[in-house]
């Protein structure tokens, strides 16, 4: 079945930038839109944003002029960026697969906490 | 951006209750509309798609209805397992819900 792993530093300097990775394993990465999405602890969840097969975008405005998505579908894995980060940007992040209006599957989360 | 405001923000009731969770959208958004479980330290899992369609595998206790700008989510009878937070998502600019917490009685 389709499984979705996220990585990347689990601890991230403030103003410096995050950057995770989804690998996909189960099924192609083409031809669907795969999603970002965090959790701050004790909070609800924010949708960051999504990116297409063919690398088309669109980010969530609260956060657009810090993010930037990126797929290699090559290596069955997609990207997010993150920049100049503050505490307020600790959180779990998810990436998520996006079927028709609905994310149905979800990678387990990986919590990153942005400390000097 | 659409909001959705989930009614309660919390819930507490026993095994075997029916219970109706809200999601209000602050403007129309048809039928694009997600529930999601989630458990501590797990992440969200898809309960329903579009509205009222329900997400293979999930118990047929669950079942989702509502179009434009109310929808809700019903628990036919609770299991122990059901507790949990319950988010709505909608699909336009893809906000979701604040959670609604349902708890055991």
């Amino acid at each position: 079945q389709v499984q979705l792993q996220e990585s990347g530093p689990g601890l991230v300097k403030p103003s410096e930038t995050l950057s995770l990775t989804c690998f996909v394993s189960g099924d192609s990465i083409s031809s669907y839109y795969w999603n970002w999405i965090r959790q701050p602890a004790g909070k609800g969840l924010e949708w960051i944003g999504r990116i297409y097969t063919s690398g088309s975008t669109d980010y969530n405005p609260s956060l657009k002029s810090r993010v930037t998505m990126s797929v290699d579908t090559s290596k069955s894995q997609f990207s997010l960026n993150l920049n100049s980060v503050t505490a307020a940007d600790t959180a779990v992040y998810y990436c998520a697969r996006e079927t028709w209006v609905a994310f149905d599957i979800w990678g387990q989360g990986t919590m990153v906490t942005v400390s000097s | 951006a659409i909001q959705l405001t989930q009614s309660p923000s919390s819930l507490s009731a026993s095994v075997g209750d029916r219970v109706t969770i809200t999601c209000r959208a602050s403007q129309g958004i048809s039928s694009a509309l997600a529930w999601y479980q989630q458990k501590p330290g797990k992440a969200p899992k898809l309960l329903m798609y579009a509205a009222s369609n329900l997400q293979s595998g999930v118990p047929s206790r669950f079942s989702g209805s509502g179009s434009g700008t109310d929808f809700t989510l019903t628990i036919s009878s609770l299991q122990p397992e059901d507790f949990a937070t319950y988010y709505c998502q909608q699909f336009n600019s893809y906000t979701f819900g604040q959670g609604t917490r349902l708890e055991i009685k």
